[in-house]
């Protein structure tokens, strides 16, 4: 059975730095590209970052380039989101998705002082 | 960036019913386009993949559907357990772009 387990969220000041990690198991986690999708409370879902399955080439959206770094590391199959910088619009609930088909659970991240 | 159009925006519907919501591209994907069910407090479950494709385990009364450049998710014959947001999402290009989400909801 896929499983996805994100952690690491919490509530964070604005300007400073979080990291999240999605520990997976049940799948060959290096066969798979992975990505980071959010969800403001109350609101839809937008995509923040895909990494290929290697590691090689990773993509982000507008708002977060420079700030966020998405990675992996296949050998603990774990895929991380480090973010910095937060901003109070960065508040959300973050998934971390195996090729669009499954869905951890998701981190909720709050930032503000 | 490619805008997904999804309506309408809520759906008050009786159990029974047959539904219809549509996502409109602003510019070509494909057939890269999902349809991805969220109940609340839940993360978004896999409905449709390549636009007209069942996920494993979904329901035959789910349909995905296009035209043009109009993609549907039809669920025929209502069930109470079918009330959720649904979203559309293309990852045809990135960034990749959801739809703004459906509320399916009880008339």
């Amino acid at each position: 059975e896929v499983q996805l387990v994100e952690s690491g969220g919490g509530l964070v000041q604005p300007g400073r730095s979080m990291k999240l990690s999605c520990a997976a198991s049940g799948f060959t986690f290096s066969h798979y590209d992975m990505a980071w999708v959010c969800q403001a409370p109350k609101k839809g879902l937008e995509w923040v970052a895909t990494i290929n399955y290697d590691g090689s080439n990773t993509y982000y959206r507008d708002s977060v380039k420079g700030r966020f770094t998405i990675s992996r590391d296949n050998a603990k199959s774990t895929l991380y989101l480090q973010m910095d910088s937060l901003r109070s619009e960065d508040t959300a609930t973050y998934y971390c998705v195996r090729g669009l088909n499954n869905w951890g659970q998701g981190v909720m991240v709050t930032v503000s002082s | 960036d490619i805008q997904m159009t999804q309506s309408p925006s809520s759906l008050p519907a009786s159990l029974g019913d047959r539904v219809t919501i549509t996502c409109r591209a602003s510019q070509d994907i494909g057939n890269y386009l999902r349809w991805f069910q969220q109940k609340p407090g839940k993360s978004p479950r896999l409905m449709i993949f390549g636009a007209t494709n069942w996920a494993a385990g979904v329901p035959s009364r789910f349909s995905g559907s296009r035209s043009g450049s109009d993609y549907s998710l039809t669920i025929n014959s209502l069930e109470s357990e079918d009330m959720a947001i649904y979203y559309c999402l293309q990852h045809n290009e990135y960034p990749w772009t959801f739809g703004g989400g459906t509320k399916l909801e009880m008339k």
